[in-house]
C-alpha cells in the first residue's frame, strides 16, 4: 500500500459546484497534512495545512482531517475555472519533517 | 508564508555540460532545503535533502556524483547537474521549510526547466 494515495482523476465539476478531493494515508502516527495546488508547468503552491481532527476553513477552501479513518480531504466551494489544476496531498509520514506527496488529483472546472 | 526563488527558470544545455541551479530563501533562513524532480505528467520525486553546512542526504537511486548539492549558507542551496544527458531533462524544483513558523509547511520555488540537447 502506498503511503499517500489520491485518485488521479480527472475530477470534473461544473462552475459554482463544490469540488471534493480525497487523500488517504497509511501511517497512523502522521501528524501534519497539507494540500498543494499545481498548475500545469508550474511549481506547487501551498493551499492549506491541517494538524488536528476536524475542519479548517480558509476562504473557499475547507480541509477535513479524520485521523481515525486516516483520510484528509479538501473541499473547494463555488469552484471556478481558475481552480482547474492538480491538487497534491502531502503527509509527514511517521513524524518525519519531510512530507510524502501523493500523485495528485487533476481537477477540471468547466464553465 | 515564505518566499523561495530559483534561478534560472529555464535552461537549455548541450549533452555533456554541467548546469547549476540556485535556490534561495528570500525572507527566512532555511537550515534545510529540498530538491525535487518532476517529469511531465508525473508526481514530484524527492531527490535529496540539502543541509546547511553539511553533506546532502540523497534518496535511493539518485546519483550523488551526478547531482551535486551545496548548501553553503542559510539562504542558498545549489544543485549542479554534471555531465547532463537528454534523460536529465526535467522540471527541477526546490523547497524549504521556515523553521520559525512552528509548522512543517514546505514552500516551493518556481522551478527550473532543464532541457538537454
Amino acid at each position: 500500500q502506498k503511503e499517500v494515495e489520491q485518485n488521479s482523476g480527472p475530477l470534473s465539476v461544473p462552475e459554482g459546484a463544490i469540488a471534493s478531493l480525497n487523500c488517504t494515508y497509511s501511517d497512523r502516527v502522521s501528524q501534519s497534512f497539507f494540500w498543494y495546488r499545481q498548475y500545469s508547468g508550474k511549481s506547487p503552491e501551498l493551499i492549506m495545512s491541517i494538524y488536528s481532527n476536524g475542519d479548517k476553513e480558509d476562504g473557499r477552501f475547507t480541509a477535513q482531517l479524520n485521523k481515525a479513518s486516516q483520510y484528509v480531504s479538501l473541499l473547494i466551494r463555488d469552484s471556478q475555472p481558475s481552480d482547474s489544476a492538480t491538487y497534491l496531498c502531502a503527509v509527514n509520514v511517521g513524524g518525519s519533517y519531510i512530507p510524502t506527496f501523493g500523485r495528485g488529483t487533476s481537477l477540471i472546472v468547466h464553465p | 508564508g515564505a518566499v523561495v526563488s530559483q534561478h534560472p527558470s529555464r535552461v537549455i544545455c548541450k549533452s555533456g555540460t554541467s548546469v547549476k541551479i540556485e535556490c534561495r530563501s528570500l525572507d527566512f533562513q532555511a537550515t534545510t532545503m529540498f530538491w525535487y524532480r518532476q517529469f511531465p505528467k508525473q508526481s514530484l520525486m524527492l531527490m535529496a535533502t540539502s543541509n546547511e553546512g553539511s553533506k546532502a542526504t540523497y534518496e535511493q537511486g539518485v546519483e550523488k556524483d551526478k547531482f551535486l548539492i551545496n548548501h553553503a549558507s542559510l539562504t542558498l542551496s545549489t544543485l549542479t547537474v554534471t555531465s547532463a544527458h537528454p534523460e536529465d531533462s526535467s522540471f527541477y524544483i526546490c523547497s524549504a521549510r521556515n523553521p520559525t513558523s512552528g509548522g512543517y509547511e514546505q514552500y516551493f520555488g518556481p522551478g527550473t526547466r532543464l532541457t538537454v540537447t
